[in-house]
Protein backbone atom coordinates (compact mmCIF):
# COMPACT_ATOMS: atom_id res chain seq x y z
CA UNK A 1 0.00 0.00 0.00
CA UNK A 2 0.89 3.86 -0.94
CA UNK A 3 2.08 4.89 2.35
CA UNK A 4 2.52 8.52 0.73
CA UNK A 5 -0.74 9.82 -1.93
CA UNK A 6 -0.21 12.49 -4.41
CA UNK A 7 -3.57 12.56 -6.08
CA UNK A 8 -3.19 15.35 -8.22
CA UNK A 9 -0.62 14.57 -11.54
CA UNK A 10 -0.63 17.65 -13.03
CA UNK A 11 -2.43 21.70 -11.87
CA UNK A 12 -2.77 24.63 -13.51
CA UNK A 13 -3.38 27.31 -11.68
CA UNK A 14 -3.76 31.52 -12.63
CA UNK A 15 -1.35 33.80 -11.37
CA UNK A 16 -2.09 35.21 -7.82
CA UNK A 17 -4.47 32.49 -6.65
CA UNK A 18 -3.62 30.28 -3.94
CA UNK A 19 -2.95 26.91 -4.32
CA UNK A 20 -3.72 23.50 -2.44
CA UNK A 21 -1.28 20.78 -3.06
CA UNK A 22 -3.05 17.38 -1.67
CA UNK A 23 -0.83 14.82 0.33
CA UNK A 24 -2.09 11.75 2.18
CA UNK A 25 -0.24 9.64 4.32
CA UNK A 26 -0.77 6.34 5.80
CA UNK A 27 1.26 4.93 8.87
CA UNK A 28 0.57 3.45 12.22
CA UNK A 29 3.26 5.11 14.25
CA UNK A 30 2.56 8.06 16.27
CA UNK A 31 5.59 9.70 15.93
CA UNK A 32 6.27 10.92 12.33
CA UNK A 33 7.44 13.91 10.18
CA UNK A 34 6.10 15.36 7.02
CA UNK A 35 7.71 17.35 4.78
CA UNK A 36 7.03 19.26 0.77
CA UNK A 37 10.12 19.85 -1.40
CA UNK A 38 9.99 21.83 -4.59
CA UNK A 39 12.00 20.13 -7.59
CA UNK A 40 12.15 23.60 -10.28
CA UNK A 41 12.86 22.24 -13.75
CA UNK A 42 16.21 22.48 -13.42
CA UNK A 43 16.34 19.17 -11.13
CA UNK A 44 17.51 20.67 -7.57
CA UNK A 45 15.24 19.69 -4.46
CA UNK A 46 14.59 22.02 -2.15
CA UNK A 47 12.76 21.71 1.12
CA UNK A 48 9.50 23.92 2.02
CA UNK A 49 7.91 23.32 5.14
CA UNK A 50 7.89 20.35 7.94
CA UNK A 51 5.37 19.29 9.93
CA UNK A 52 5.66 17.17 13.37
CA UNK A 53 2.68 14.51 14.20
CA UNK A 54 2.81 16.25 17.59
CA UNK A 55 2.90 19.59 16.54
CA UNK A 56 -0.14 21.27 17.69
CA UNK A 57 0.17 23.85 14.78
CA UNK A 58 0.24 24.46 11.24
CA UNK A 59 3.25 25.02 9.97
CA UNK A 60 4.04 28.02 8.23
CA UNK A 61 7.19 28.99 6.10
CA UNK A 62 6.34 32.62 4.18
CA UNK A 63 3.63 32.07 1.60
CA UNK A 64 3.81 28.57 2.38
CA UNK A 65 1.33 26.83 5.38
CA UNK A 66 0.54 23.27 5.72
CA UNK A 67 -3.32 21.97 6.11
CA UNK A 68 -2.39 19.43 8.73
CA UNK A 69 -5.54 17.24 9.56
CA UNK A 70 -4.15 14.57 11.79
CA UNK A 71 -7.57 12.40 11.96
CA UNK A 72 -7.88 12.25 7.69
CA UNK A 73 -3.97 11.67 7.85
CA UNK A 74 -4.10 14.42 5.33
CA UNK A 75 -1.27 17.34 4.93
CA UNK A 76 -1.71 19.63 2.35
CA UNK A 77 0.85 22.01 1.32
CA UNK A 78 -1.19 25.48 0.62
CA UNK A 79 0.91 27.89 -1.45
CA UNK A 80 -0.95 31.54 -1.22
CA UNK A 81 -0.67 34.35 -3.73
CA UNK A 82 0.78 32.18 -6.28
CA UNK A 83 3.89 33.50 -8.43
CA UNK A 84 5.48 32.32 -12.34
CA UNK A 85 8.56 31.18 -10.23
CA UNK A 86 6.19 28.51 -8.12
CA UNK A 87 5.85 26.50 -11.70
CA UNK A 88 7.71 23.05 -10.73
CA UNK A 89 6.94 19.58 -9.09
CA UNK A 90 6.45 19.38 -5.68
CA UNK A 91 6.91 16.49 -3.63
CA UNK A 92 5.34 15.05 -0.02
CA UNK A 93 7.13 12.63 2.00
CA UNK A 94 7.03 11.28 5.42
CA UNK A 95 9.82 10.34 8.48
CA UNK A 96 8.48 7.57 10.61
CA UNK A 97 9.90 7.71 14.06
CA UNK A 98 10.56 3.61 14.12
CA UNK A 99 12.46 3.56 11.26
CA UNK A 100 15.66 3.04 12.45
CA UNK A 101 16.87 3.88 8.82
CA UNK A 102 15.87 7.73 9.29
CA UNK A 103 14.77 7.72 5.56
CA UNK A 104 12.09 9.28 3.93
CA UNK A 105 9.48 7.87 2.11
CA UNK A 106 8.22 9.88 -1.09
CA UNK A 107 5.20 10.69 -2.91
CA UNK A 108 4.50 10.39 -6.83
CA UNK A 109 4.61 14.58 -6.92
CA UNK A 110 2.66 16.99 -7.96
CA UNK A 111 3.45 19.24 -11.75
CA UNK A 112 1.99 23.00 -11.01
CA UNK A 113 2.03 25.16 -13.54
CA UNK A 114 1.23 28.96 -12.79
CA UNK A 115 -0.35 30.57 -15.88
CA UNK A 116 0.35 34.19 -16.58
CA UNK B 1 28.94 27.37 3.03
CA UNK B 2 27.76 23.82 3.73
CA UNK B 3 26.27 21.28 1.09
CA UNK B 4 26.35 18.49 -1.65
CA UNK B 5 27.93 18.55 -4.80
CA UNK B 6 27.36 16.24 -7.53
CA UNK B 7 29.27 15.83 -10.33
CA UNK B 8 29.33 15.86 -13.37
CA UNK B 9 25.97 18.10 -14.39
CA UNK B 10 26.20 16.05 -17.62
CA UNK B 11 27.20 12.35 -18.38
CA UNK B 12 27.04 10.67 -21.61
CA UNK B 13 27.71 7.15 -21.65
CA UNK B 14 28.02 4.64 -25.00
CA UNK B 15 26.67 1.04 -24.81
CA UNK B 16 28.65 -1.62 -22.25
CA UNK B 17 30.62 1.02 -20.22
CA UNK B 18 30.76 2.07 -16.29
CA UNK B 19 30.39 5.30 -15.39
CA UNK B 20 30.79 6.90 -12.70
CA UNK B 21 28.95 9.70 -10.50
CA UNK B 22 30.27 11.55 -7.78
CA UNK B 23 28.85 12.98 -4.87
CA UNK B 24 30.47 14.63 -1.86
CA UNK B 25 29.14 16.75 1.15
CA UNK B 26 30.52 19.06 3.93
CA UNK B 27 27.90 18.94 6.10
CA UNK B 28 29.06 15.76 8.26
CA UNK B 29 26.00 14.13 7.62
CA UNK B 30 25.94 10.36 8.30
CA UNK B 31 23.60 9.08 6.32
CA UNK B 32 23.78 9.34 2.33
CA UNK B 33 21.01 8.31 -0.64
CA UNK B 34 21.14 7.70 -4.27
CA UNK B 35 17.78 7.85 -5.92
CA UNK B 36 16.81 7.95 -9.78
CA UNK B 37 14.46 10.12 -11.19
CA UNK B 38 12.81 9.32 -14.87
CA UNK B 39 10.96 12.84 -16.19
CA UNK B 40 8.22 13.37 -14.98
CA UNK B 41 7.93 10.46 -12.29
CA UNK B 42 9.21 10.44 -8.76
CA UNK B 43 12.47 9.35 -6.85
CA UNK B 44 13.60 5.75 -6.38
CA UNK B 45 15.95 4.82 -4.29
CA UNK B 46 18.67 3.39 -5.48
CA UNK B 47 21.34 2.47 -2.82
CA UNK B 48 21.73 4.46 0.77
CA UNK B 49 24.45 4.52 3.27
CA UNK B 50 24.59 5.25 7.42
CA UNK B 51 27.98 4.67 8.14
CA UNK B 52 31.52 4.79 6.79
CA UNK B 53 31.79 1.42 5.33
CA UNK B 54 28.23 0.40 5.09
CA UNK B 55 25.79 0.53 2.61
CA UNK B 56 21.80 -0.87 1.62
CA UNK B 57 20.32 -1.51 -1.30
CA UNK B 58 17.20 0.27 -2.08
CA UNK B 59 14.31 -0.80 -4.48
CA UNK B 60 16.34 -0.53 -7.68
CA UNK B 61 19.73 -1.50 -6.64
CA UNK B 62 20.40 -3.67 -9.73
CA UNK B 63 23.11 -3.08 -12.33
CA UNK B 64 24.33 -0.09 -10.02
CA UNK B 65 27.18 -0.05 -6.69
CA UNK B 66 28.47 2.55 -4.30
CA UNK B 67 31.37 2.59 -2.04
CA UNK B 68 31.48 4.83 1.22
CA UNK B 69 35.17 4.48 1.88
CA UNK B 70 34.65 8.00 3.48
CA UNK B 71 32.10 10.25 5.13
CA UNK B 72 31.80 12.99 2.94
CA UNK B 73 31.91 10.87 0.05
CA UNK B 74 29.31 8.17 -1.44
CA UNK B 75 29.62 7.68 -5.55
CA UNK B 76 27.38 5.51 -7.52
CA UNK B 77 28.50 3.56 -10.45
CA UNK B 78 26.14 2.57 -13.02
CA UNK B 79 27.53 -0.54 -14.79
CA UNK B 80 26.65 -2.08 -18.53
CA UNK B 81 24.20 -4.20 -16.50
CA UNK B 82 21.95 -1.57 -16.39
CA UNK B 83 19.86 -1.66 -19.49
CA UNK B 84 18.31 1.30 -19.06
CA UNK B 85 20.30 4.10 -17.35
CA UNK B 86 19.77 7.13 -19.04
CA UNK B 87 17.57 9.16 -16.20
CA UNK B 88 18.18 12.11 -13.70
CA UNK B 89 20.45 10.90 -10.50
CA UNK B 90 19.99 12.90 -7.05
CA UNK B 91 22.50 12.65 -4.09
CA UNK B 92 20.74 13.64 -0.59
CA UNK B 93 22.43 13.57 2.41
CA UNK B 94 20.91 13.40 6.31
CA UNK B 95 21.84 13.41 9.87
CA UNK B 96 21.31 9.79 10.99
CA UNK B 97 19.47 10.78 14.30
CA UNK B 98 15.79 10.02 15.83
CA UNK B 99 15.62 13.30 14.83
CA UNK B 100 11.81 13.75 13.01
CA UNK B 101 12.73 17.33 11.30
CA UNK B 102 15.95 15.87 9.58
CA UNK B 103 15.34 16.02 5.99
CA UNK B 104 17.46 15.60 3.34
CA UNK B 105 20.10 17.77 1.89
CA UNK B 106 20.41 17.04 -1.87
CA UNK B 107 22.76 17.68 -4.18
CA UNK B 108 21.98 19.92 -8.17
CA UNK B 109 21.77 16.24 -9.88
CA UNK B 110 23.56 14.45 -12.85
CA UNK B 111 21.47 13.91 -16.15
CA UNK B 112 23.04 10.40 -17.36
CA UNK B 113 22.33 9.69 -21.29
CA UNK B 114 23.06 6.65 -22.88
CA UNK B 115 24.20 7.79 -26.37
Amino acid sequence: AQKITQTQPGMFVQEKEAVTLDCTYDTSDPSYGLFWYKQPSSGEMIFLIYQGSYDQQNATEGRYSLNFQKARKSANLVISASQLGDSAMYFCAMREGRDSNYQLIWGAGTKLIIKP
Amino acid sequence: DGGITQSPKYLFRKEGQNVTLSCEQNLNHDAMYWYRQDPGQGLRLIYYSQIVNDFQKGDIAEGYSVSREKKESFPLTVTSAQKNPTAFYLCASSIASSGLHYGYTFGSGTRLTVV
